[in-house]
This record gives structure tokens, sequence and C-alpha cells, in this order.
């Protein structure tokens, strides 16, 4: 059972527009919710989080929404490069109260940022 | 940041392996995912102060340790074929944020 979902393996934009990749979740538990860039031969890079109480977080070109009603949230990049080509990952954090802060990916989106 | 050794490592089916890993100064919590070819990181487990803090789905053969210097092994026992993966650390203040290594690829034949 997947509860992070990423539905559309790969996206294409054009430079100067803006990429939305979209996450959805089905665990009402999640607290936190956070997104990655992967490059290949990379490990995964931090780029934005939200916690449950808000429902947007803005950080220079990335804004991440939060849909808590739709178990929904999504990564606008405005405006795009061609160096944020990449693979992107969603992740939800659980067991928050337990002490152990273990996150749950999606499969991930791979971005092509045309140029 | 955080580093990882080795970067690529192949192995044949029942050996044991040993992946290491050096956290970012600071950090006291260190846990580990598994990536098979297409999918995302998979929670492994999770060490606080030297202790196993919670586990994945994950059978006892995988196995870790976290030093006093919050640096990290993440031991196999008895490989099997679908253990081929990349294998990610990530460390951080506990309940903070989780900041990655590059992983180590492991291939097992």
């Amino acid at each position: 059972d997947q509860q992070v979902k990423q539905n559309s393996p790969s996206l294409s934009v054009q430079e100067g527009r803006i990429s939305i990749l979209n996450c959805d979740y089905t665990n009402s538990m999640f607290d936190y919710f956070l997104w990655y860039k992967k490059y290949p031969a990379e490990g995964p890079t931090f780029l934005i989080s939200i916690s449950s109480i808000k429902d947007k977080n803005e950080d220079g070109r990335f804004t991440v929404f939060l849909n808590k009603s739709a178990k929904h949230l999504s990564l606008h990049i405005v405006p795009s490069q061609p160096g944020d080509s990449a693979v992107y990952f969603c992740a939800a954090s659980s067991d928050t109260t337990s002490g152990t802060y273990k996150y749950i990916f999606g499969t991930g989106t791979r971005l092509k940022v045309l140029a | 940041g955080v580093t990882q050794s080795p970067t690529h490592l192949i192995k044949t089916r029942g050996q044991q392996v040993t992946l290491r890993c050096s956290s970012q100064s600071g950090h006291n919590t260190v846990s580990w995912y598994q990536q098979a070819l297409g999918q995302g990181p998979q929670f492994i487990f999770q060490y606080y102060r030297k202790e196993e803090n919670g586990r994945g789905n994950f059978p006892p053969r995988f196995s870790g340790l976290q030093f006093p210097n919050d640096s990290s092994e993440l031991n196999v026992n008895a490989l099997e074929l679908d253990d081929s993966a990349l294998y990610l650390c990530a460390s951080s203040r506990r309940g903070e944020t989780q900041y990655f290594g590059p992983g180590t690829r492991l291939l097992v034949l």
C-alpha cells in the first residue's frame, strides 16, 4: 500500500515557464511534508518543506502548497531553469509522536526543463 | 555534509556487506534508506544516541550501529539478489530535516 503517490513519472516544461509537480497521500496522520531533488549519481537534496499547520511555504523560486482536505501537495517552480532538470521526490513524515522521524517517499517525477 | 563509503560495491549472494556513513557536524540522528531502481527511498531504520529508534519493513539481517561521533554503519548479512539497490544515509538533529549523503550502490550477483 503506497501511502505517498506521485502519479506523473515525467514532466517537460519550457525554460521560464512554471513547473508544477504533484503528490497525493493517504495517511491523515502525516504532519510534515518535504520535497527533495535528485540528480543522477547523487543523493537527494532537500528543497523545501511544509508543516501540516500551514497551507503554503515559499523559498525563492520554489513554493509548496498543501491541501489537507484533499490530501494533496504540489511544488511550483517559477521560473523553471534548465538546471532544475532532475527527479523530484515528495516525502511525508510519520511516527513523530513515538520519536521515530521516518520519511515515506513517493516514486518520483522526472522534470525536464527545455532550453 | 554527509559522506558515505564506498560509492560502489559488488558482492555475491550469501555474502555480508558493511556500508559506512559520516554524519553532518552537529547531527545526532542517522537514518538509512534503500532505493531500488525506479522507486523512492524506503526507510530501513533510524539510530539516535546509539540505539535503534524505529525500523521499516526490513528483516533482521539488516542491522546497524551508531558510533560516539555519530557516524554509522549498515550491515547486511546473507545477501540476496533483491538487495541490489542504492543505500542512502541521512543525518539530522532529532526531529529536524534529514540531509542525505550521495549513497552507496550495491550490486549482488
